[in-house]
C-alpha cells in the first residue's frame, strides 16, 4: 500500500524567506504523479504543483518549485521569497496510474508567513 | 464555469437526524470525488464516481452514508441517524479522467457539518 508522510506539522518563516517542505513516499508503483495542495484558512484546496515520475526535470511554477529524488522516494516543496499569502496547510499527494488515479494525502504541514 | 459548488456551507444538526450535502462540479468533468476532513488532517478517501457509476466506497464509511449521482452531474452525499463523530468538513472534487489526464483534482469550499 502507498503512504505519504510529511514530518513537519508546522513551520513559521518571516516574509521574503525560502521555506521548504518535506515529503517522503512509499510505493512499488513506477508511474505515478505527485502532487502539492495549499488549503489556506477557511479557503478551498488548490493545486500548487505537480509532478509526473517519469519526468527527470523538476517541476516549477512562478516561486514554488519541487525537489524530486525518485531513488529516495521523496518530494519537497520550496517556496522562494514567501509571502504572507502563503501561510496555509500543504498537502503532499500520490497518485498511482494503477490504483484508478486514486489519491493518497499526507498529513499536512501548517506554514504561517510572519510580517 | 465558476468551479466546483458545495452546499450547503455550515450546517448544524442535532444527534440522530439526516443530513444532505450538495456538489456541483465543473461541467466538462466525470469524475466526482467526496472526502472527509477534520481540523488539522488531509482529506479521507470516502466514495467517487465516475459518470453515474459509483466505483469505490471506502471500507471505513459506514452504512449510515450513502452518495449518488444520478446523472452525472451533480452529486449528493447523505448521512442518516448522524453522531457526534460525523462532525467535520465534507469536501468534494472533480477531475476530467481520460486521455490528456493530468491528475489534478478541483476542490469545492466544502460543506461544514456540526453535529450537537
Amino acid at each position: 500500500a502507498q503512504t505519504v508522510t510529511q514530518s513537519q506539522p508546522e513551520m513559521s518563516v518571516q516574509e521574503a524567506e525560502t521555506v521548504t517542505l518535506s515529503c517522503t513516499y512509499d510505493t512499488s508503483e513506477s508511474n505515478y504523479y505527485l502532487f502539492w495542495y495549499k488549503q489556506p484558512p477557511s479557503r478551498q484546496m488548490i493545486l500548487v504543483i505537480r509532478q509526473e515520475a517519469y519526468k527527470q526535470q523538476n517541476a516549477t511554477e512562478n516561486r514554488f518549485s519541487v525537489n524530486f529524488q525518485k531513488a529516495a522516494k521523496s518530494f519537497s516543496l520550496k517556496i522562494s521569497d514567501s509571502q504572507l499569502g502563503d501561510t496555509a496547510m500543504y498537502f503532499c499527494a500520490f497518485m498511482a496510474w494503477d490504483s484508478n488515479y486514486q489519491l493518497i494525502w499526507g498529513a499536512g504541514t501548517k506554514l504561517i508567513i510572519k510580517p | 464555469d465558476t468551479g466546483v459548488s458545495q452546499d450547503p456551507r455550515h450546517k448544524i444538526t442535532k444527534r440522530g437526524q439526516n443530513v444532505t450535502f450538495r456538489c456541483d462540479p465543473i461541467s466538462e468533468h466525470n469524475r466526482l470525488y467526496w472526502y472527509r476532513q477534520t481540523l488539522g488532517q488531509g482529506p479521507e478517501f470516502l466514495t467517487y464516481f465516475q459518470n453515474e457509476a459509483q466505483l469505490e466506497k471506502s471500507r471505513l464509511l459506514s452504512d449510515r452514508f450513502s452518495a449518488e449521482r444520478p446523472k452525472g452531474s451533480f452529486s449528493t452525499l447523505e448521512i442518516q441517524r448522524t453522531e457526534q463523530g460525523d462532525s467535520a468538513m465534507y469536501l468534494c472534487a472533480s477531475s476530467l479522467f481520460g486521455r490528456g489526464n493530468t491528475g489534478e483534482l478541483f476542490f469545492g469550499e466544502g460543506s461544514r457539518l456540526t453535529v450537537l
